[in-house]
């Protein structure tokens, strides 16, 4: 298995802020994904990043709202931009050290006032 | 885009009670996961699902895998106050590296 860290684990942003969400893994993993759960909702793929490469982004998620970065393979950050209430949201971090099955980090939940 | 719906929303019922719930994908999978999540916690990966037809068990789980790859269930023979939160399927189609797409979710209410 895999443990996976993340931080802040919530935050209170003002509207037009920007947030950064950190993801710690304790081994090297190739894939990260990044998602987005709405409190009562199921989980939305926002992207997956890969060491060394662009990230990928899901239909309706944009590099500038959602800047992704992955220097190395145990760590991701996520970049929540010019937030507005709607991007108020659990923002979870998972990775997939065995292909299939993925392991996910204790989220961060956002509120935007 | 691909689409996996799950019913019921939710279900409540006696501990003791059996509780089911279906997963329907829009499009053919190459497998299906199950994931839990407790009430203030992060999905938890119970099980994997690969070929037609399969079906497989872990106590008082069972985890049933369509003929067509595009639909599964998970039944919970007696439940137990444990078996609380929502439980989600997730699909894999064939040469999208990993990625998941997660149902819609059934949140489990028991109670005693």
């Amino acid at each position: 298995s895999a443990v996976i860290s993340q931080k802040p684990s919530r935050d209170i942003c003002q509207r037009g802020t920007s947030l950064t969400i950190q993801c710690q893994v304790d081994s090297q993993v190739t894939m990260m994904f990044w998602y987005r759960q709405q409190p009562g909702q199921s989980l939305t793929l926002i992207a997956t990043a890969n060491q060394g490469s662009e990230a990928t982004y899901e239909s309706g998620f944009v590099i500038d709202k959602f800047p992704i970065s992955r220097p190395n393979l145990t760590f991701s950050t996520l970049t929540v931009s010019n937030m507005s209430p709607e991007d108020s949201s659990i923002y979870l971090c998972s990775v997939g050290p065995f292909s299939y099955e993925q392991y996910f980090g204790p989220g961060t939940r956002l509120t935007v006032t | 885009g691909q689409q996996v719906m799950q019913i019921p929303q939710y279900q409540h019922v006696q501990e003791g009670e059996d509780f089911t719930t279906y997963c329907n994908s829009s499009t053919t999978l190459s497998n299906i996961q199950w994931y839990k999540q407790r009430p203030g916690g992060h999905p938890v990966f119970l099980i994997q699902l690969v070929k037609s037809g399969e079906v497989k068990k872990q106590k008082r789980l069972t985890f049933q895998f369509g003929e067509a790859k595009k639909n599964s269930s998970l039944h919970i023979t007696a439940t137990q106050t444990t078996d609380v939160g929502t439980y989600f399927c997730a699909g894999q189609v064939d040469g999208t590296a990993s990625k998941l797409t997660f149902g819609t979710g059934t949140r489990l209410q028991v109670t005693l």
